[in-house]
């Protein structure tokens, strides 16, 4: 079975500008969760859907929004992007009623310059 | 406020020596515990999780991990360290509900012939 897959891999983007990523889970999975990871701050959740609807929202500005499709595939946006958004972006799926056992995907990498 | 320590910020073993790396948590009720392994540049691979049941839980690549609900500890440790390894590891405890996950900030584990 295919792991979650994430694309870009690496985005090198400018202040101000907005940045789109992609993430589609293991078959079979329906929650997805994003999350940052920084030097600075470590991994933090952004959001969790399930069932094309937000679950679950981390502690970030709205800046920072997401969906989910009717095929569970996931995109989160950045818009305004700032300095400090560089980060490794991560995507993890489960199965229904299995929420507390996550796989993550490779990352996407951002810079922001 | 809920919360996970990882107190050993970088730490460096001789390939075939033991390892124990510690994690401390704070959690309101009886916690998800989980061990994640980060190679460079890539996503978390889940290495074991404790739910309930039996303390001592087994996980992939011959790591196993303890639950000491007294000491509010779920230290990872690993008899005999190979080379392949080195990575960054990551202690991590799930919410009871909610789908949000609270990492710690990682050990860096250095694996020296």
């Amino acid at each position: 079975k295919a792991g979650v897959t994430q694309t870009p891999r690496y985005l090198i983007k400018t202040r101000g500008q907005q940045v789109t990523l992609s993430c589609s889970p293991i078959s079979g999975h329906r929650s997805v969760s994003w999350y940052q990871q920084t030097p600075g701050q470590g991994l933090q959740f952004l959001f969790e859907y399930f069932s094309e609807t937000q679950r679950n929202k981390g502690n970030f500005p709205g800046r920072f929004s997401g969906r989910q499709f009717s095929n569970s595939r996931s995109e989160m946006n950045v818009s305004t992007l700032e300095l400090g958004d560089s980060a490794l972006y991560l995507c993890a799926s489960s199965l229904e009623g299995r929420e507390e056992t996550q796989y993550f995907g490779p990352g996407t990498r951002l810079l922001v310059l | 406020a809920q919360s996970v320590t990882q107190p050993d910020i970088h730490i460096t073993v001789s390939e075939g020596a033991s390892l124990e790396l510690r994690c401390n948590y704070s959690y309101g009720a009886t916690p998800y515990l989980f061990w994640y392994v980060q190679s460079p540049g890539q996503g978390l691979q889940l290495l074991l999780k404790y739910f309930s049941g039996d303390t001592l839980v087994q996980g992939i690549k011959g790591f196993e991990a303890e639950f000491k609900r007294s000491q509010s500890s779920f230290n990872l440790r690993k008899p005999s360290v190979h080379w392949s390894d080195a990575a960054e590891y990551f202690c991590a405890v799930g919410a009871w509900s909610g789908n949000q996950f609270y990492f710690g900030t990682g050990t860096s584990l250095t694996v020296i012939p």
